[in-house]
């Protein structure tokens, strides 16, 4: 298994530009979702899937858009990137073990610049 | 107030020390907790899930208080390799499976 992949590794991108992270995942894992990371304030939640055609919003959602028409591909879409938007992004799936219990996966992270 | 307090640290110490980090939450119904820790420029990755009764895992112990809101990370005998970041996480609903992070607690192992 791959686990979580993601991709670009890193990206710069000019004020208004758009683009999307990928994110897959094989292991069949329901919940998918996506973080940011800034210095000092941790990991915060953008937008989050159960399931295939089903996600919601997180902390952060403004400026970000997704979709989940598969079980394997939660992207990350950027509409109109700000330099506020300059952090490092996580995906991370988890399955639900017995008693409740979830284990996160992350995958490597996406560096993005915004100028 | 934040969902889940941590002190930021750093918490400098020799090797071979003993460390103790707390994590506060707010969410009185929270059902999951956990321990994450990252390295730096890297992903987080799980390092021990806390259980209502306390759970060791080798030189890592994880205590929860739920009365008093608040979760515990407990190291013995330091290693250089546990200089990182330690993340606390808490899950507040098992339904949706939204993880809520801490801001983390870097520890820094020195010889």
């Amino acid at each position: 298994n791959a686990g979580v992949t993601q991709t670009p590794k890193f990206q710069v991108l000019k004020t208004g530009q758009s683009m999307t992270l990928q994110c897959a995942q094989d292991m069949n894992h329901e919940y998918m979702s996506w973080y940011r990371q800034d210095p000092g304030m941790g990991l915060r939640l953008i937008h989050y899937s159960v399931g295939a055609g089903i996600t919601d919003q997180g902390e952060v959602p403004n400026g970000y858009n997704v979709s989940r028409s598969t079980t394997e591909d939660f992207p990350l879409r950027l509409l109109s990137a700000a330099p506020s938007q300059t952090s490092v992004y996580f995906c991370a799936s988890s399955t639900r073990l017995a008693g409740g219990q979830e284990t996160q996966y992350f995958g490597p992270g996406t560096r993005l610049l915004v100028l | 107030r934040k969902e889940v307090e941590q002190d930021p640290g750093p918490f400098n110490v020799p090797e071979g020390a003993t460390v103790a980090f707390n994590c506060t939450y707010s969410n009185s119904a929270s059902q999951s907790f956990f321990w994450y820790r990252q390295d730096c420029r890297k992903e987080p990755k799980l390092l021990m899930s806390v259980y209502s009764s306390g759970n060791e895992d080798g030189r890592f112990t994880a205590q929860l208080n739920r009365a008093s809101q608040y979760i515990s990370l407990l190291i013995r005998d330091s290693k250089l390799s546990d200089s990182a970041t330690y993340l606390c996480v808490v899950i507040f609903s098992s339904n949706t499976g939204k993880l809520i992070f801490g801001q983390g607690t870097t520890l820094q192992v020195k010889p």
